[in-house]
């Protein structure tokens, strides 16, 4: 059975910094692209980033909103997925979900979201 | 960027109706259209990718279709576990979006 499991959320102050996990298992992780996605309290999904396998050489996308302050990291040898966040504003509370991008077929369009994390809520406030 | 419009952003139906939810992408996105639904307090669950295709062990009452830039979601024979917060998602180009949401309630 699949399972992503994150942690690491928490209170932290503007300006702050924290490091979000996500332990995977139940499939081959180094085999699979991981995202992260985030919810903002009663609002809608937003796509923070992705990192690639060692094939794409973990290469790394991000939103606009979080580039240059969020850095999404993976250890292959322990099925772990990470979101380092620096330079937290409070527009970044919401609750974090790891989540596995499924590829159907060859291309890079042909993928879903086939499994979600519970997610781990981020709050930034004073 | 691609933005993804949704519409209607909330809508009341009654058990056994037929309601219909639009995406509209800001370009063409050929069928590279998700559909994800998010009942209260849980996680998303996928229903439909490649705008059509219907993800295994979703009910049948759920359909999509469309492809370029205008995408639809129908769900028919309304059930009271269809009451949900439903989303579109373009898989066609980084960074990936969705659209705002619709959120349905069974009367």
């Amino acid at each position: 059975e699949v399972q992503l499991v994150e942690s690491g959320g928490g209170l932290v102050q503007p300006g702050g910094s924290l490091r979000l996990s996500c332990a995977a298992s139940g499939f081959t992780f180094s085999a699979h692209f991981m995202d992260w996605v985030r919810q903002a309290p009663g609002k809608g999904l937003e796509w923070v980033g992705r990192v690639r396998d060692s094939r794409n050489t973990y290469t790394t996308e991000y939103a606009a909103s979080v580039r240059g302050r969020f850095t999404i990291s993976r250890d292959d040898s322990k099925n772990s997925l990470y979101l380092q966040m620096n330079s937290l504003k409070t527009e970044d509370t919401a609750v974090y979900y790891c989540v596995r991008p499924y590829y159907y077929g060859s291309g890079s369009h042909y993928f879903y979201f086939d499994y979600w994390g519970q997610g781990t809520l981020v709050t930034v406030s004073s | 960027d691609i933005q993804v419009t949704q519409s209607p952003s909330s809508l009341s139906a009654s058990l056994g109706d037929t309601v219909t939810i639009t995406c509209r992408a800001s370009q063409d996105i050929s069928n590279y259209l998700t559909w994800y639904q998010q009942r209260p307090g849980k996680v998303p669950r996928l229903l439909i990718y490649a705008a059509s295709s219907l993800q295994s062990g979703v009910p049948s009452r759920f359909s999509g279709s469309g492809s370029g830039t205008d995408f639809t979601l129908t769900i028919s024979s309304l059930q009271p576990e269809d009451s949900a917060t439903y989303y579109c998602q373009q898989a066609y180009s980084l960074p990936l979006t969705f659209g705002q949401g619709t959120r349905l309630e069974i009367k």
